[in-house]
């Protein structure tokens, strides 16, 4: 299995361009999500779903969307990028555990966003 | 209060020793917490989980979980350099919605 793969590894941005980011993983995994990382500030959900055709916000949707069309697919566009958005992006997914809660995370190794 | 409370460091600690690395959170409805290490400049990667309260140990690595006193812990036996990297707590309630919540992670550097 590759777990879960995104790309690009790197990119960089100018103000109000668009872009979209790539996940995939090939565990059936029902849960998917994005998260973004900066200094001082932890992880942080931006948008998260749990299966095909079902998407919701999480803690810093604005600036950003999602769909998910497929189990293993979950990109995240960014509408207009702004520098507020330069940051590492990670994709995570895992099963959904009983009651729907969600279970252990699985990352994937990260997007390096600048936006100048 | 942030849900969940971790000293960012940096921890740097010799080649050998034991390293204690601790989160407080303060959602008594918690009840699945894990550790996650990630190296620079890759992503995160479970390393230990538990339910509920107790200790767990694998290998170099014992995760001790007090929920009376919204506290848990991550012990690292015989540290090595390779054991350099953030270390990031994280938990759930384990209920329908409930996302699971990260601290902001421990950057630890063991010293050869």
């Amino acid at each position: 299995n590759a777990g879960v793969t995104q790309t690009p590894k790197f990119q960089v941005l100018k103000t109000g361009q668009s872009m979209t980011l790539q996940c995939a993983q090939d565990m059936n995994h029902e849960y998917m999500s994005w998260y973004r990382q900066d200094p001082g500030m932890g992880l942080r959900l931006i948008h998260y779903s749990v299966g095909a055709g079902i998407t919701d916000q999480g803690e810093v949707p604005n600036g950003y969307n999602v769909s998910r069309s497929t189990t293993e697919d979950f990109p995240l566009r960014l509408l207009s990028a702004a520098p507020s958005q330069t940051s590492v992006y990670f994709c995570a997914s895992s099963y959904m555990g009983l009651a729907g809660s969600t279970d252990t995370q699985y990352f994937g190794p990260g997007t390096r966003l600048t936006v100048l | 209060q942030k849900e969940v409370e971790q000293d960012p460091g940096p921890l740097s600690v010799p080649e050998g020793a034991i390293v204690s690395l601790n989160c407080t959170y303060s959602n008594s409805a918690f009840q699945y917490f894990m550790w996650y290490r990630q190296y620079s400049r890759k992503g995160p990667e479970l390393l230990m989980y538990t339910y509920s309260s107790g200790n767990k140990e694998d290998g170099r690595f014992t995760a001790q979980v007090d929920k009376s006193s919204k506290y848990i812990s991550l012990f690292i036996r015989d540290s090595q350099p390779s054991d350099s990297a953030t270390y990031l707590c994280a938990m759930s309630a384990m209920n329908r919605d409930d996302k699971i919540i990260f601290g902001k992670g421990t950057r630890l550097h063991i010293l050869p």
